[in-house]
């Protein structure tokens, strides 16, 4: 049981190049979640998906794309990377009626040049 | 809107010290309140929770009480050892989803 696995664990970007980041979980989750955390700022919701089929935008969705592939999986995609995307990136995933108790993967440091 | 603030870290104590690291909220009426915990290299894994006013949650020896009077969820421990070093996020629940502090980094020395 790996829980939440994200790839890959670091990347460099330069300005303008895309990339898709790849989240999955193997505990039947219904709900996945995509998060940046930026130094003094906490985490901020990307996207998230209640159910599989279904996304939508959290606090912060400019720049990026989600795909829930299926209910293991949930991707984000950078489709021109800026400079103001160097952050690390959280993948979540919960049970359906326990949003807020979430388990995490341990994260993408993206650094974008 | 609802928020959080976190004290600023670093929080720097000796191995035994008792922990306080503060944490209050601004919300429409009694959100459920959560401490999650980050240690090196690792993500966010949930550390305990209160559901409503009074309530006390507790893990690992942590404990934080849930005070609407003071609009407080601090978390305390009593006495620190070097693997609680991490960083340490308080968060309320918000229309199926978590609205997060700043995060306290915590470092204990031996």
């Amino acid at each position: 049981n790996a829980g939440v696995t994200q790839t890959p664990k670091f990347q460099v970007l330069k300005t303008g190049q895309s990339m898709t980041l790849q989240c999955a979980q193997d505990m039947n989750h219904n709900s996945m979640y995509w998060y940046r955390q930026d130094p003094g700022m906490g985490l901020r919701l990307i996207y998230y998906s209640a159910s599989e089929g279904t996304t939508d935008k959290g606090e912060v969705p400019n720049g990026y794309n989600v795909s829930r592939l299926n209910k293991r999986e949930f991707s984000l995609r950078l489709e021109s990377a800026a400079p103001s995307q160097t952050s690390v990136y959280f993948c979540a995933s919960s049970v359906t009626g326990q949003p807020y108790e979430q388990y995490f993967g341990p994260g993408t440091r993206l650094t974008v040049t | 809107g609802n928020s959080v603030t976190q004290m600023e870290g670093p929080v720097t104590l000796s191995e035994e010290a008792f922990l306080t690291i503060n944490c209050t909220y601004t919300a429409t009426g009694y959100p459920s309140l959560f401490w999650y915990v980050q240690y090196p290299g690792e993500g966010l894994q949930l550390l305990l929770k209160a559901t409503k006013a009074d309530d006390k949650g507790s893990n690992k020896g942590f404990e934080a009480t849930y005070r609407k009077e003071t609009t407080s969820f601090h978390l305390e421990k009593g006495s620190v050892q070097v693997s609680d070093s991490a960083v340490y996020f308080c968060a309320l629940a918000s229309n199926y989803q978590l609205i997060w502090g700043a995060g306290t980094k915590l470092i204990i020395k031996p």
